[in-house]
């Protein structure tokens, strides 16, 4: 089966480092996605993790761990547009699918 | 001009009737996808095409119909629409090396 677990909300304050985590248990994996979505809007990509270790963006950065089957969206210095939701997602390891958690609600506080 | 667009932006329509949504692509992407999205159970996908000739059921596909009219176009179908069809619908596309998917702007569908 399918399983994505991530913490429905978060808050954080201005200028802070949030750190927001996903567990997976997948039939198999292929990769895993970060998403971020402001309210009505559309999902925009953040990052792709497919081996293990930090990738870094700018204010982000995404950590993956195969064997833990865990991952982590860090971000930096936050900022009050930041406030949003944060979608973990695994890559189905037929290819093709992403099977997306329910996300992460974070709201950032001045 | 957006990569991904979908039509209608807004759409209310009443139990019964026949809907269709359609989305546009020029990101020159083979896969096409469509999910729906409700409050607290996240993005759950309906159905997905890997080129024009392939269509598959997604996890929630009973209710809904699609067509890939061309690579660029994949259209989704309510015969008959229902209240609980009520939800945002994101159509996405997305790069055969990494599936990394490109969402559009959503449409807002309310059934009374």
């Amino acid at each position: 089966g399918q399983n994505i677990d991530q913490p429905t909300e978060m808050t954080a304050t201005e200028g802070a480092i949030v750190q927001i985590n996903c567990t997976y248990q997948t039939s198999g994996f292929n990769g895993l996605f970060w998403y971020q979505q402001h309210a009505g809007e559309a999902p925009t990509f953040l990052s792709y993790n497919v081996l293990d270790g930090l990738e870094e963006k700018g204010r982000f950065s995404s950590f993956l761990s195969r064997s833990k089957g865990y991952s982590y969206l860090l971000l930096k210095e936050l900022q009050m547009k930041d406030s949003a939701s944060y979608l973990c997602a695994v890559r189905d390891h037929q290819g093709g699918k992403l099977i997306f958690g329910q996300g992460t609600e974070l709201s950032v506080k001045p | 001009d957006a990569d991904v667009t979908q039509t209608p932006r807004n759409r209310i329509t009443k139990t019964g009737k026949r809907i269709m949504l359609e989305c546009s692509q020029t990101k020159g992407h083979d896969r096409m996808y469509w999910y729906r999205q409700d409050p607290g159970l996240g993005l759950r996908l309906i159905y997905y095409s890997f080129d024009v000739k392939d269509i598959n059921k997604g996890e929630i596909s009973d209710g809904y119909s699609v067509s890939r009219q061309a690579q660029a176009k994949f259209s989704l179908s309510l015969e008959s629409a229902i209240p609980n069809q009520t939800a945002l619908y994101f159509c996405a596309t997305s790069e055969t090396s990494t599936d990394t998917q490109y969402f559009g702007p959503g449409t807002r569908l309310t059934v009374l």
